[in-house]
Order: structure tokens, then C-alpha cells, then sequence
């Protein structure tokens, strides 16, 4: 059971250029979430989906856009990628309340 | 909007109890939770209670609940060097939106 997976572990953007992170579960949970995590801070809700063609914002939208096409995939954009962007992104899902399941994280730096 | 707060540092000698806490301020949350993050990991859920509860142990954790004042603890008894994360306090309400919103975490040092 692989729970919940995330890619890439590592990445390095300059500014400008976009990419997409990728979370994936496969305990068919309705219910995923994106947050960030900078440095020595707690974690902040970016975007949130309660189910497969709905998604919703969090506390930091700005500069993020999300889909949920299916069920188990649920992937965050950048599209114009900043500085303030830096930062450890962490993918979860839950069947709603109850235990949240993490990835293992996506460190991003933009330069 | 919903918001949860904790301090961001406690330190404490091996051996003895560690008290984490957090303040939050939606009253409809439903299910608050701890979890621990080590060095360069995601998140585990260490323990949870509903809000129809005030305490729950389990082990050498305790969690205790105060509903009207909107405080949570994490007591963890004979703190071990291997308790060294950040505890995260989250909370999570079935009020329709199911936001899983997280505090500000809590840096815990264990000195031997």
C-alpha cells in the first residue's frame, strides 16, 4: 500500500518558469490538500478538494492553481514560479476527518 | 477564518514530562489531532480526540481538551531524546467544508 506519493523530492526552478507537483493515493480518499511549509514555520493550506472535480482555496492561493480530475491524482501548478515560492510542499489526503496521510514532501527553491 | 496557534519552542530534560500546547478558534471543530514531524519527513498522526472528549491517554501521551476556553495539550511523560521533532496541533471540523487546518507547530529539544 503505497499510500500517498508525491514527486519530484527535489526540484529547482528559475524565476518564471512553471511546473507541476504531483500527488497521487491510492486509498481512495475524497479528500486531498496541499500545503506549504517555509522554513522553521508551520504548515499553510494552499488549495483543498473535498472529491473529484472540486477544489477549493485554502489560507495562501496566490500564485497556485490545483485540478482533480480523478479520484486519487490531485496536482498543483505554478505557473510563474517567485522566490516567495521556496518552500517544502507537502501533499495529504483523508477520508475527511480522521488521520491525514502525508507525502514525503517536494522541496522547492526558486532563484 | 480558522486559526490555531502554538508556541514555537519547548525545552526539556531527558526523563522529564513535556507539555506542548494550542490554542484554536473554530468552536465546530469536531476531531483535534497531534502530529509529529521528524527531521526531512512528512507528518504522522501521533493521536486525536473527538470534541465530545476531555482527556485521552495512550501510553505516555496524554491529551487534554478544554472546550470552552479552546485549548488543547500533548503531555508526553518521560521524554525520551527520541520525542526531538516539531508537534503539530491540527484540528478538523465535519461542518461542511472538512478544512484540515494545522497549527504553527512546537520545536521540541530534548537535552540528555
Amino acid at each position: 500500500n503505497a499510500g500517498v506519493t508525491q514527486t519530484p523530492k527535489f526540484r529547482i526552478l528559475k524565476i518564471g518558469q512553471s511546473m507541476t507537483l504531483q500527488c497521487t493515493q491510492d486509498m481512495n480518499h475524497n479528500y486531498m490538500y496541499w500545503y506549504r511549509q517555509d522554513p522553521g514555520m508551520g504548515l499553510k493550506l494552499i488549495y483543498y478538494s473535498v472529491g473529484a472535480g472540486i477544489t477549493d482555496k485554502g489560507e495562501v492561493p496566490n500564485g497556485y492553481n490545483v485540478s482533480r480530475s480523478t479520484t486519487e491524482d490531485f496536482p498543483l501548478r505554478l505557473e510563474l514560479a517567485a522566490p516567495s515560492q521556496t518552500s517544502v510542499y507537502f501533499c495529504a489526503s483523508t477520508r475527511g476527518t480522521g488521520e491525514a496521510f502525508f507525502g514525503q514532501g517536494t522541496r522547492l527553491t526558486v532563484v | 477564518g480558522e486559526d490555531v496557534e502554538q508556541s514555537l519552542f519547548l525545552s526539556v530534560r531527558e526523563g522529564d514530562s513535556s507539555v506542548i500546547n494550542c490554542t484554536y478558534t473554530d468552536s465546530s471543530s469536531t476531531y483535534l489531532y497531534w502530529y509529529k514531524q521528524e527531521p526531512g519527513a512528512g507528518l504522522q498522526l501521533l493521536t486525536y480526540i473527538f470534541s465530545n472528549m476531555d482527556m485521552k491517554q495512550d501510553q505516555r501521551l496524554t491529551v487534554l481538551l478544554n472546550k470552552k476556553d479552546k485549548h488543547l495539550s500533548l503531555r508526553i511523560a518521560d521524554t525520551q531524546t527520541g520525542d526531538s521533532a516539531i508537534y503539530f496541533c491540527a484540528v478538523s471540523t465535519t461542518s461542511g467544508t472538512y478544512k484540515y487546518i494545522f497549527g504553527t507547530g512546537t520545536r521540541l529539544k530534548v537535552l540528555a
